[in-house]
């Protein structure tokens, strides 16, 4: 069945400019994670959420990142004013349900360049 | 809150020779632990993961790690390192009581001739 998909794949922006990534996870899974990693980095976890329970945002880095799930599914991360640090792949991942025992599935990611 | 330790950012190791990815974890609670790779290019994907039944966990491509709780460790392992193993590895560690999964740093494996 299908995976879970992102677009843009690649984003190339000015700094300062706003930007939007969109997720869209596997049918049926109830959590679904964000994640930056940076070149040569690892993972960062940025924002979880799980079903209609308020999300976790405990690893955005700043308040010009914001996230929302619409109805249980697809997801959009948003980031305003870029900075040149935000250039990253940011991935998106989903699972059946969170945490114990159920492995994530990651997206392709979406290359973000701020300029 | 838990978190994991990945011993080596980078392991170079021979074809055929053994491979060895170091990992260790701290959690409050009896934790579920992965190990993911992601190749150039391409997404993460699940090689194996233990979950409270057998210490000893087999995955894909001939990939095996052991739980060992007095350690507090989850080294991966291959008997026999091929070409196409060349990637880099992510130790994931998920609390029981939390809903997020904490990855490590991971560990570029490269893989000579």
């Amino acid at each position: 069945g299908a995976g879970v998909s992102q677009s843009p794949s690649n984003k190339v922006t000015e700094k300062g400019k706003d930007v939007e990534l969109r997720c869209d996870p596997i049918s049926g899974h109830t959590a679904l994670y964000w994640y930056r990693q940076s070149l040569g980095q690892g993972l960062e976890f940025l924002i979880y959420f799980q079903g209609n329970s308020a999300p976790d945002k405990s690893g955005l880095p700043s308040d010009r990142f914001s996230a929302e799930r619409t109805g249980g599914s697809v997801s959009t991360l948003t980031i305003q004013r870029t900075q040149q640090e935000d250039s990253a792949v940011y991935l998106c991942a989903s699972s059946f349900q969170p945490g114990r025992g159920y492995e994530q599935y990651f997206g392709p990611g979406t290359r973000l360049t701020v300029t | 809150a838990q978190s994991v330790t990945q011993l080596d950012s980078h392991v170079s190791v021979s074809e055929g020779t053994p491979v060895l990815l170091r990992c260790n974890y701290s959690s409050s609670y009896s934790p579920s632990l992965f190990w993911y790779v992601q190749h150039p290019n391409k997404g993460l994907q699940l090689l194996l993961k233990y979950t409270s039944a057998a210490t000893l966990v087999k995955g894909i491509n001939g990939f095996e790690a052991e739980f060992k709780k007095s350690e507090t460790s989850f080294h991966l392992t291959k008997p026999s390192a091929h070409m196409s193993d060349a990637a880099e590895y992510f130790c994931v560690v998920s609390d029981r009581n939390n809903n997020d999964m904490r990855f490590g740093a991971g560990t570029r494996l490269t893989v000579k001739p």
